[in-house]
């Protein structure tokens, strides 16, 4: 079965710093990953997805995410983060042929001034 | 954004009392989906629907039912709500007419408290 693994409940960054959520998959067959955010009181959106094309992902909002195969992963990154950058992000993963996602259990990221 | 509505948005009930969220959507995508979100587990899926009439389990189905007569709308329907359904419940739709793509375009959340 699919399954995601979000390390790291809450992470906390200084205004400009780095961004680094971490995801890792588990999969049978190579599986199509997402990064969600949601904003306070919304529903989420889509930030970036990973389809087997560039191993490399660009998103919205200055994000990417580079998939990993021999490490099951799928981080989520930013090089200079923004106080507008604070939300909760979700990775996702779905199988091909699947009709459903899969969605990890969150990191709330903090911007500190 | 997409045209996808949940009502109500907030509800307050008595456990053992019969719930129905509304989900309704302008797009015509074929797939609809109820999540549950909570602390700790992220969102975890309820029921999804793959056209019509056709609908599916998911993860934590135990409890909930759903209907889809017609494209637009897909129901959620909680026989007999108990505590343990308090919970943010969200609406997604995607695919378009055709393919399961992976983007879901959410709606904005029902709250229920469930007492």
């Amino acid at each position: 079965a699919q399954s995601v693994t979000q390390l790291g409940s809450h992470v906390s960054v200084s205004e400009g710093a780095l961004v680094l959520l971490r995801c890792n998959y588990s999969s049978s067959v190579p599986p199509y990953l997402f990064w969600y955010v949601q904003y306070p009181n919304q529903g989420l959106q889509l930030l970036l997805k990973y389809t087997s094309a560039a191993t490399l992902v660009k998103g919205i909002n200055g994000f990417e995410a580079e998939f990993k195969k021999s490490e099951t992963s799928f981080h989520l990154t930013k090089p200079s983060a923004h106080m507008s950058d604070a939300a909760e992000y979700f990775c996702a993963v779905s199988e091909k042929g699947a009709q459903k996602l899969v969605f990890g259990q969150g990191t709330r990221l903090t911007i500190n001034p | 954004d997409a045209g996808i509505t949940q009502s109500p948005r907030h509800k307050v009930t008595e456990t053992g009392t019969p719930v129905t969220l509304r989900c309704h959507q302008t797009e015509n995508h074929r797939y609809m989906y109820w999540y549950r979100q909570d602390p700790g587990h992220g969102l975890r899926l309820i029921h999804y629907s793959y056209g019509v009439k056709d609908t599916d389990k998911g993860e934590v189905s135990d409890g909930y039912s759903v209907s889809r007569s017609k494209t637009e709308d897909f129901l959620l329907t909680l026989e007999s709500a108990t505590s343990s359904q308090t919970s943010v419940y969200f609406c997604a739709i995607s695919g378009g007419t055709g393919v399961f793509t992976g983007e879901l375009f959410f709606g904005e959340g029902s709250r229920l408290t469930v007492l």
